[in-house]
């Protein structure tokens, strides 16, 4: 699987946008984005994926670059409860690959 | 609940005794996972299965480890002869098809003493 490259650390306030980059420069045609979140003391939960366009589900957005070697996980309204850690994944679509966690960006939100 | 279940929850053990953890995927899941998990790091792929055929095993599962999917249905991982580095969260997914979500459980926290 190809590896993604994402800040160790980020802060936001309460109720603001957050911006979750993640940089994957060589993902093939073949492979999804995925985003997971884990809370403390929960196993990781599904937050999102998408090949080429961008997505949005009721937990948030996920905007891909062009040449797809970029995407962000984006939060519209931050709140307490989404302080976790935050992976963003590649995983090949067309054969039988499981899920390869990095470490993640620990997200904290403040009050 | 619908869910991922895992059991047991917690599991303190000796070193040298043998263990065995149970997950219960989501029905209709055809693909379950098991991942371990240490302090500060993200979850490493041990294993997964496709219905009940192993397609998949990571250099990480030693000769100790043996996971079992025999119907298809819920999964067992044993840990022959436990050793201290064995301590750690033990996590199990499932999803629908590989290019689906993975549902997670709320893992089993061994601590071998």
């Amino acid at each position: 699987d190809a590896k993604t490259t994402q800040p160790n650390s980020m802060e936001s306030n309460e109720e603001e946008p957050v911006h979750l980059p993640c940089n994957h420069s060589t993902i093939s045609g073949t492979d999804y984005i995925h985003w997971y979140r884990q809370l403390p003391s929960q196993g990781p939960e599904y937050v999102i994926h998408g090949l080429t366009s961008n997505v949005n589900n009721r937990m948030a957005s996920l905007a891909i670059a062009e040449d797809r070697k970029s995407s962000t996980l984006i939060l519209h309204r931050a709140t307490l409860r989404d302080a976790a850690v935050y992976y963003c994944i590649l995983r090949d679509g067309g054969s039988q690959g499981n899920l390869i966690f990095g470490k993640g960006t620990k997200l904290s939100v403040k009050p | 609940d619908t869910g991922v279940s895992q059991d047991p929850r917690h599991k303190i053990t000796k070193r040298g005794q043998n263990v065995t953890f149970r997950c219960d995927p989501i029905s209709e899941h055809n693909r379950l996972y098991w991942y371990r998990q240490t302090l500060g790091q993200g979850p490493e792929f041990l294993t997964y299965f496709q219905n009940e055929a192993q397609l998949e095993k990571s250099r990480l599962l030693s000769d100790r480890f043996s996971a079992e999917r025999p119907k298809g249905s819920f999964s067992t991982l044993e840990i022959q002869r436990t050793e201290q580095g064995d301590s750690a969260m033990y996590l199990c997914a499932s999803s629908l098809n590989a290019g689906r979500g993975a549902f997670f459980g709320q893992g089993t926290r061994l601590t071998v003493v």
